[in-house]
C-alpha cells in the first residue's frame, strides 16, 4: 500500500519566493496533519484537517502560511513570501477516523531551504 | 493541552544490550494516548509503539516495550537486544482524546548503538 506521499523532497529557493508543498494522504484516511521540524523548536503541529475541513490552524506561524485541502486525496501548504526562518523539514501525516487513538502515518517530509 | 518532556538529549547502548528512554507528560484530559516514534537519519517518522491511557497493561511490540506509570505521568520506552538499526532519534508524543489526534511531541532523544 502506498504511504503518505509528499513532494518535493527537497526545495531550495530564494527569500521572497512563493513555496508550495504538496501531500497525498493514504487512501481512506480522513485526517491530515502538517508539522514543521526545526532544531530550535522540534516538531510542531501547524494545522490539521478532518474530512477536508480545517479544524485547528492555531499552529500556523503567521499570515504568510496557508493550507488547503480541496479534496480527500490532496493538500497543499503554501508560504508566500518565504523567509530564511521558514527553513525546516515539513511533514504531512494522515490517520483514519479522526480519533486520537488512531496512529498517524507520516510522509518522508520536505526539506525546505530559504536562501 | 499537553506537554511532553524527554530529559535525555542523548543515550547510547551496546549492541544486544537493553536501553530505556525516558518520557514524562502532562495533560488536562482524562482520555489520552501515548506514542513513541522513531526517526532514523533518513528522516522518516516511524511509529514504534502506542499506549492507551485507560489500559493498565503495558504495550509491547517485539523488542520494544513501555513502562506506563499513569500516576507519575511517565511513559518510558525499553529496547531489548538493541540492534544497529535501532540507532535513531526517538520522540515521545501524546494525543488528547478530544483533540482529533493532534500530537504533541517531546524534544527527542538521540540513540546511538555501539557494535
Amino acid at each position: 500500500d502506498a504511504g503518505v506521499i509528499q513532494s518535493p523532497r527537497h526545495e531550495v529557493t530564494e527569500m521572497g519566493q512563493e513555496v508550495t508543498l504538496r501531500c497525498k494522504p493514504i487512501s481512506g484516511h480522513n485526517s491530515l496533519f502538517w508539522y514543521r521540524q526545526t532544531m530550535m523548536r522540534g516538531l510542531e503541529l501547524l494545522i490539521y484537517f478532518n474530512n477536508n475541513v480545517p479544524i485547528d490552524d492555531s499552529g500556523m506561524p503567521e499570515d504568510r502560511f496557508s493550507a488547503k485541502m480541496p479534496n480527500a486525496s490532496f493538500s497543499t501548504l503554501k508560504i508566500q513570501p518565504s523567509e530564511p526562518r521558514d527553513s525546516a523539514v515539513y511533514f504531512c501525516a494522515s490517520s483514519f477516523g479522526g480519533g486520537s487513538n488512531q496512529p498517524q502515518h507520516f510522509g518522508d517530509g520536505t526539506r525546505l531551504s530559504i536562501l | 493541552a499537553q506537554t511532553v518532556t524527554q530529559s535525555q538529549p542523548e543515550m547510547s547502548v551496546q549492541e544486544a544490550e537493553t536501553v530505556t528512554l525516558s518520557c514524562t507528560y502532562d495533560t488536562s484530559e482524562s482520555d489520552y494516548y501515548l506514542f513513541w516514534y522513531k526517526q532514523p537519519p533518513s528522516r522518516q517518522m516511524i511509529l514504534v509503539i502506542r499506549q492507551e491511557a485507560y489500559k493498565q497493561q503495558n504495550a509491547t511490540e517485539n523488542r520494544f516495550s513501555v513502562n506506563f506509570q499513569k500516576a507519575a505521568k511517565s511513559f518510558s520506552l525499553k529496547i531489548s537486544d538493541s540492534q544497529l538499526g535501532d540507532a535513531a532519534m526517538y520522540f515521545c508524543a501524546c494525543a488528547g482524546g478530544t483533540s482529533y489526534g493532534k500530537l504533541t511531541f517531546g524534544q527527542g532523544t538521540i540513540l546511538t548503538v555501539h557494535p
